[in-house]
């Protein structure tokens, strides 16, 4: 089983700097990663695919890169609604697919 | 417009059994591959089941196989997952997901209902 390692738990950030989420694979997943957003008491909405792409209507201040097992989401300027938590997620090796614990974006 | 309309959940006793469906619309149902993925109560996502498009291929995580069944009716547009021998640990929201495009090989959940909550409790 793949494991994904997300870091940090918790980042604690202000409204108008960058924020950057780190996903650290145990082994090679290639670029079949994903990022997922969740705000509380909402389902998980498809951030980023194939470890760089955005999803229909995300915003161009979230990208992603990476490959292999080191993989980064950054959103460039915060807004207000991006304060969530996140999730990546592999499906190279399947199954099992699977998810990071996830990273806590919080107000400063 | 995509959706994806899960119901079913409940509260069950352990041991118990019950039956979740999800209710697809604003696509070509049998074209694509539906997940099962659940999410304990303050915890991260969990993986539980896979199937393809046509039904005939399915997957499990280790923790569910042998308990939890998952189908699908391409006819009713409907994604069900039949889960007995119900536990404490399978108390989560569950949300049916699925993958954002038709036919591509380990593709991502590019959509997601609004999950249906299963309480196993005595």
């Amino acid at each position: 089983e793949i494991v994904l390692t997300q870091s940090p738990a918790t980042l604690s950030l202000s409204p108008g700097e960058r924020a950057t989420l780190s996903c650290r694979a145990s082994q090679s997943v290639s670029t079949y990663l994903a990022w997922y957003q969740q705000k509380p008491g909402q389902a998980p909405r498809l951030l980023i695919y194939d470890a760089s792409n955005r999803a229909t209507g995300i915003p161009a201040r979230f990208s992603g890169s990476g490959s292999g097992t080191d993989f980064t989401l950054t959103i460039s300027s915060l807004e207000p609604e991006d304060f969530a938590v996140y999730y990546c997620q592999q499906r190279s090796n399947w199954p099992p697919i699977t998810f990071g614990q996830g990273t806590r974006l919080e107000i400063k | 417009e995509v959706q994806l309309v899960e119901s079913g959940g409940g509260l069950v006793q352990p041991g118990g059994s019950l039956r979740l469906s999800c209710a697809a619309s604003g696509f070509m149902f049998s074209s694509f591959e539906m997940n099962w993925v659940r999410q304990a109560p303050g915890k991260g996502l969990e993986w539980v089941s896979y199937i393809s498009g046509s039904g005939s291929s399915t997957s499990y995580a280790d923790s569910v196989k042998g308990r939890f069944t998952i189908s699908r009716d391409n006819a009713k547009n409907s994604l069900y997952l039949q889960m007995n021998s119900l536990r404490a640990e399978d108390t989560a929201i569950y949300y049916c997901a699925r993958e954002l495009r038709a036919g591509a090989a380990a593709d991502s959940f590019g959509y997601w209902g609004q999950g249906t909550l299963v309480t196993v409790s005595s």
